[in-house]
């Protein structure tokens, strides 16, 4: 299976800290998202990195990906307690046209004033 | 740009009655993805399609369950006569053509099958 695992399953901090969410995956890849889902609510998309990149950033978020490891983590900066989410990666793979995104299993931030 | 709307949000169902999902992708996009999500859990992928084709139907149940993305209007996840087990939130997302690229969510519809 393609699918993204994500560690850890919940992640509870203060404000003001940062959350780091890792995500590793099984095969070649076009390119790894991240998207946040708010309780209840549709997927909203966070970030998009292509395997020729390592790194990127986006306001408060940075992501990397190793594609030599099959993973990738995203990193929020001076947390808020509205970034109280669950954090999906998705993955894209190789096949030459557009694809599927396969979700991993997500990361539930929960940010404590 | 309304985004990528979806109804019902909300959809009860009983036992062996059908359900109808409705998904309008965002204007300009021309491929849709249907989704499944249980409680506390990720989103399955269950079919990609566009205008009149299906592309990827590999989640899909083969049984019960059909998608369709008409050349005029939404596209429809169809499921005939529902069993407590499809009770899930269906999520269905949209991306303009061409290779790779982050997707648009609506705000799914909730099926409770009673």
């Amino acid at each position: 299976s393609q699918q993204g695992e994500e560690d850890p399953q919940a992640l509870s901090i203060q404000e003001g800290e940062n959350a780091t969410m890792n995500c590793s995956y099984k095969t070649s890849i076009n390119n790894l998202q991240w998207y946040r889902q708010n309780s209840g609510r549709g997927l909203v998309h966070l970030i998009l990195i292509r395997s020729n990149e390592r790194e990127k950033h986006s306001g408060r978020l940075r992501v990397t990906l190793d594609t030599s490891k099959k993973s990738s983590s995203l990193l929020i900066t001076a947390s808020r307690a509205a970034d109280t989410a669950s954090y999906f990666c998705a993955t894209q793979l190789n096949t030459g046209t557009a694809s599927k995104l396969t979700f991993g299993t997500g990361t539930r931030l929960q940010v404590t004033l | 740009n309304a985004g990528v709307m979806q109804n019902p949000r909300h959809l009860v169902r009983r036992r062996g009655q059908e359900a109808r999902l409705r998904c309008s992708p965002m204007k300009g996009h021309s491929h849709v993805y249907w989704y499944r999500q249980l409680p506390e859990e990720g989103l399955k992928f269950m079919v990609y399609l566009q205008k009149e084709n299906i592309i990827d139907e590999s989640g899909m149940p083969k049984e019960r369950f059909s998608a369709e993305f008409p050349k005029e209007g939404p596209s429809i996840l169809r499921i005939q006569q529902v069993v407590r087990g499809d009770s899930a939130a269906y999520f269905c997302a949209s991306s303009p053509a061409g290779q790779g690229g982050g997707y648009t969510f609506g705000s799914g519809t909730r099926l409770t099958v009673v």
